[in-house]
């Protein structure tokens, strides 16, 4: 099945470091872009940045940049999100989303979203 | 590419129709025809259920529909049932970045 699946929830204490993932499932996990899209709670949708699987070109949002760290791991096709000092403001869910080769690139399969907090 | 901006929330009645609008700048929407929608269900991952202003995906009913004029895109949802009472987010993607309006809640009376 053509699925992406993501890492568990986690708790951490602000000024933790933290990475989560994004595996790819049943299709070739370096020929699509992956997305990485911010929710925090009872809040809409915030497009965090992009990356290429295949040779990690990466696009990162103005309003994450030098915030979070996008990488992916091609051999094992499975894409990173990483904060090196988490801030209670980083709690929210997390999702990843394939981008569509068609059109505009829209994000046309997701993953089922992590849930971080931050809280000491 | 600047923000997108929707209406905090929609009502309508089961049978009815509804519309969901997402105004930006020229620039907001960059590549003109690049829009597409999502739909959230509480607790859930958002789903595509437009892209490139008026296509559905495969398996996307067809009471959804888009359209867009002018800075203005829009969703319809024709035919309303219970179970599409959920958020909807218009979006915008371009090849080097995506920005997203800020959700339009959906309440079937």
């Amino acid at each position: 099945e053509v699925q992406l699946v993501q890492s568990g929830a986690e708790v951490k204490k602000p000024g933790e470091s933290l990475k989560i993932s994004c595996k790819g499932y049943g299709y070739s996990f370096t020929s699509y872009w992956i997305g990485w899209v911010r929710q925090m709670p009872g809040k809409g949708l915030e497009w965090m940045g992009f990356i290429y699987p295949g040779d990690s070109d990466t696009r990162n949002s103005p309003s994450f940049q030098g915030q979070v760290t996008i990488s992916v791991d091609k051999s094992i096709s499975t894409a990173y999100l990483q904060w090196s000092s988490l801030k209670a403001s980083d709690s929210g869910i997390y999702y990843c989303g394939r981008r569509a080769i068609f059109g505009g690139g829209p994000f046309e399969m997701w993953g089922q979203g992590t849930m971080v907090t931050v809280s000491s | 590419q600047s923000a997108l901006t929707q209406p905090a929330s929609v009502s309508g009645s089961p049978g009815q129709s509804i519309t969901i609008s997402c105004t930006g700048t020229s620039s907001a929407f960059g590549d003109y025809n690049y829009v597409s929608w999502y739909q959230q269900h509480p607790g859930k991952a958002p789903k595509l259920i437009i892209y490139d202003v008026n296509n559905r995906p495969s398996g996307v009913s067809n009471r959804f529909s888009g359209s867009k004029s002018g800075n203005t895109a829009s969703l319809s949802i024709s035919g309303l049932q219970a179970e599409d009472e959920a958020d909807y987010y218009c979006s915008s993607c371009n090849s080097i970045s995506a920005v997203f309006g800020g959700g339009t809640k959906l309440t079937v009376l």
